[in-house]
């Protein structure tokens, strides 16, 4: 069973398109992040949400914006893509906000073009 | 102060070599202190962790120390394996937000 899944694995669209990338975990976990990971592989939050409330937004622009329906789903929205927003981009889970050890999912590359 | 400085960028070492990653942080606020591995094509995952309370801790082949002081903490691979050919970083973080600041990373190839 996977534990933290991401959809789809892959994502090469056009600048200016609008795109989302899911996140699901089984974990029974009360907490998902955002990360991004450039080409140099350096690994940054972007957010954090714990029970669908939002309890971290780093500095990303306006146009990421992240959706929890419930606290096993995080997505992510992506308004306008740009060059800059090619990444990988992973999702993670952790029991609690408190609770330190983070499990990651297997990440999704986007490749803006 | 957010920072996690991590070196070297990469590392090279023959099989059965002792590896060493060094991080560095300047934020005495964070108090978890996690090291995660990346092969590629997948997510981190994590891999040891320490507290500052302690100065040392080893899980099977993998050790980290820890100095307060100087804020620096290190990750030793002994005996290493091609297995553990990977990408590796350090992270920092705040048990109360839950948010970790990762290093730059490392890339190690350990050569048969």
């Amino acid at each position: 069973d996977t534990a933290v899944s991401q959809t789809p694995k892959y994502l090469v669209t056009q600048m200016g398109n609008d795109k989302s990338i899911k996140c699901e975990q089984n974990l029974g976990h009360d907490t998902m992040y955002w990360y991004k990971q450039d080409s140099k592989k350096f690994l940054k939050i972007m957010f954090s949400y714990n029970n669908k409330e939002l309890i971290i937004n780093e500095t990303v622009p306006n146009r990421f914006s992240p959706k929890s329906p419930d606290k096993a789903h995080l997505n992510l929205h992506i308004n306008s893509l740009e060059l800059g927003d090619s990444a990988v981009y992973f999702c993670a889970s952790s029991r609690a906000t408190r609770e330190e050890t983070q499990y990651f999912g297997p990440g999704t590359r986007l490749l803006v073009l | 102060q957010q920072q996690v400085k991590q070196s070297p960028q990469s590392l090279i070492v023959q099989k059965g070599g002792i590896p060493i990653i060094n991080c560095a942080y300047e934020n005495t606020a964070f108090d978890y202190f996690p090291w995660y591995q990346q092969f590629p094509g997948k997510g981190p995952a994590l891999l040891i962790a320490i507290r500052p309370d302690v100065s040392e801790k080893k899980e099977g082949r993998f050790t980290i120390s820890f100095n307060k002081s100087a804020k620096q903490f290190s990750l030793h691979i002994m005996d290493s394996q091609p297995g553990d050919s990977a990408t590796y970083f350090c992270a920092a973080g705040s048990s109360n937000t839950g948010k970790l600041i990762f290093g730059q990373g490392t890339t190690l190839q350990v050569k048969p």
